[in-house]
C-alpha cells in the first residue's frame, strides 16, 4: 500500500522568507511523488512531480522538492515567499499499479505574513 | 477549451433525495476519476475507470454509483444523498503518463 503524511496541517511564514512545506511518504515501490496547489475556492494545479528521474525535481512558481528514499521524504521548498503563495498545498502519491490511482495527503494550509 | 468539465457548480439537496454529478472531458483520455474534499482529509478517490465500460471502486465508493458508456462522460450518482455526502466533489481525467487534468469542483450541500 503506499500512503503520504503530511506533517504540519498549517505553517505561516513571513513574505520572503523560505517556504518548507513537509511530506513523508510510505511505498512499496518506487514512488511517483507530486504537489498540487489549491488557491482559496479554486481547481488544482500541479506544482512538480517525480517519477524516479532526477532527485531533485524543479516546479512553477520557484517551488521545488528533492526525493530522498533514505528518509523517505519528498518535502517542497521555496526560497522566497510571495503573498500569492498563500494556498493549500498536498502532497500526492500515485499507486503505479496500472490505474496510476493518486491517493492525497491531507494537506498543508500556507499563510504567507506580510 | 479543452479540459474537464463538471455541472453543476453548486448544489443542494434533502436528505434521501438522489441526484447526479456531470463529469465530461474532450480530451480522449481514457482514465476518469471522481474524488471528494473534506476539510482536514485532502481529496479522497470515490471511483475511478480506466476506460469506456469499465469502473472500480477507489477509497470511499460507499452511497455512490458510476457508469461509463463513453469515454468522454463519467457521471457520479448518489442514489438516496445523506448529510455526511456534503463535501466538494472533483472529478479528474488523465493521459497515459501522469498528466492529470482536474475540473474546477461541484459543492454539494445536503441537509
Amino acid at each position: 500500500a503506499q500512503s503520504v503524511t503530511q506533517l504540519d496541517s498549517h505553517v505561516s511564514v513571513s513574505e520572503g522568507t523560505p517556504v518548507l512545506l513537509r511530506c513523508n511518504y510510505s511505498s512499496s515501490y518506487s514512488p511517483s511523488l507530486f504537489w498540487y496547489v489549491q488557491h482559496p475556492n479554486k481547481g488544482l494545479q500541479l506544482l512538480l512531480k517525480y517519477t524516479s528521474a532526477a532527485t531533485l525535481v524543479k516546479g512553477i512558481n520557484g517551488f521545488e522538492a528533492e526525493f530522498k528514499k533514505s528518509e523517505t521524504s519528498f518535502h517542497l521548498t521555496k526560497p522566497s515567499a510571495h503573498m500569492s503563495d498563500a494556498a493549500e498545498y498536498f502532497c500526492v502519491v500515485s499507486d503505479q499499479t496500472g490505474a496510476n490511482n493518486l491517493f492525497f495527503g491531507t494537506g498543508t494550509r500556507l499563510t504567507v505574513i506580510p | 477549451n479543452a479540459g474537464v468539465t463538471q455541472t453543476p457548480k453548486f448544489q443542494v439537496l434533502k436528505t434521501g433525495q438522489s441526484m447526479t454529478l456531470q463529469c465530461a472531458q474532450d480530451m480522449n483520455h481514457e482514465y476518469m476519476s471522481w474524488y471528494r474534499q473534506d476539510p482536514g482529509m485532502g481529496l479522497r478517490l470515490i471511483h475511478y475507470s480506466v476506460g469506456a465500460g469499465i469502473t472500480d471502486q477507489g477509497e470511499v465508493p460507499n452511497g455512490y454509483n458510476v457508469s461509463r458508456s463513453t469515454t468522454e462522460d463519467f457521471p457520479l450518482r448518489l442514489l438516496s444523498a445523506a448529510p455526511s455526502q456534503t463535501s466538494v466533489y472533483f472529478c479528474a481525467s488523465r493521459n497515459t503518463g501522469y498528466g492529470y487534468t482536474f475540473g474546477s469542483g461541484t459543492r454539494l450541500t445536503v441537509v
